[in-house]
């Protein structure tokens, strides 16, 4: 298995709403990392994940929380979320956090009403 | 601080051959990758250069000069699929990968 895989493909939801962006991989990968993409621009880095600890918050507010329940899975916990934070979301991993490729997912295409 | 750039956008012709160029400024360059992005898709990893030189690998070839801070992708027999943002993106020192704006590249028959 030589893929990442997200949930949802696509999710609308509300100011008001709690939602989670699901990824995961089977390539045995001890980093993990979210991305946030608007269009026409490249992606942007919000967290990374190195052996299920949180190791790189870049400065991502608290509407958005990470959770590594496991060395597989990689979580993005959305709530109170505003219409500038329409995106896709990415989902990378690369062997570890010294490893320099990182393979992602196909994103998660959020749309806040 | 590090700063990339591409051209925004390049047109080329199906089976011909296009080179999207790339420079850097960076304080602490540990290697550099190209990345190809279709429109809604998931960026996918095509070359990755720390060393001088060109990397050939099928249609795609990537070269890079450290101490011109410069980088080429170079595309041959150019087809309709290829049609996608290509991204220099660095790898710096801090182990993070630095994006450019991308190369939206429009392959007409």
């Amino acid at each position: 298995d030589t893929e990442v895989t997200q949930t949802p493909k696509h999710l609308v939801m509300g100011m008001t709403n709690k939602k989670s962006l699901k990824c995961e991989q089977h390539m045995g990968h001890r980093a993990m990392y979210w991305y946030k993409q608007k269009a026409k621009k490249p992606p942007e880095l919000m967290f990374v994940y190195s052996y299920e600890k949180l190791s790189i918050n870049e400065s991502v507010p608290s509407r958005f929380s990470p959770e590594c329940p496991n060395s597989s899975l990689l979580n993005l916990h959305l709530h109170a979320l505003q219409p500038e934070d329409s995106a896709l979301y990415l989902c990378a991993s690369s062997q570890d956090p010294r490893a320099k490729t990182q393979y992602f997912g196909p994103g998660t295409r959020l749309l806040v009403l | 601080g590090q700063n990339i750039d591409q051209p925004t956008e390049m047109t080329a012709t199906e089976g011909a051959i296009v080179q999207i160029n790339c420079t850097y400024q960076t304080s602490g360059f540990n290697g550099l990758f190209w990345y190809q992005q279709h429109a809604g898709e998931a960026p996918t990893f095509l070359s990755y250069n720390v060393l001088d030189g060109l990397e050939e690998k099928g249609r795609f070839s990537s070269f890079l000069s450290r101490s011109k801070g410069y980088s080429y992708l170079l595309l041959k027999e150019l087809q309709m699929k290829d049609s996608a943002s290509y991204l220099c993106v660095l790898y710096n020192q801090g182990g993070k990968l630095i994006f450019g704006q991308g190369t939206e590249l429009s392959v007409k028959p």
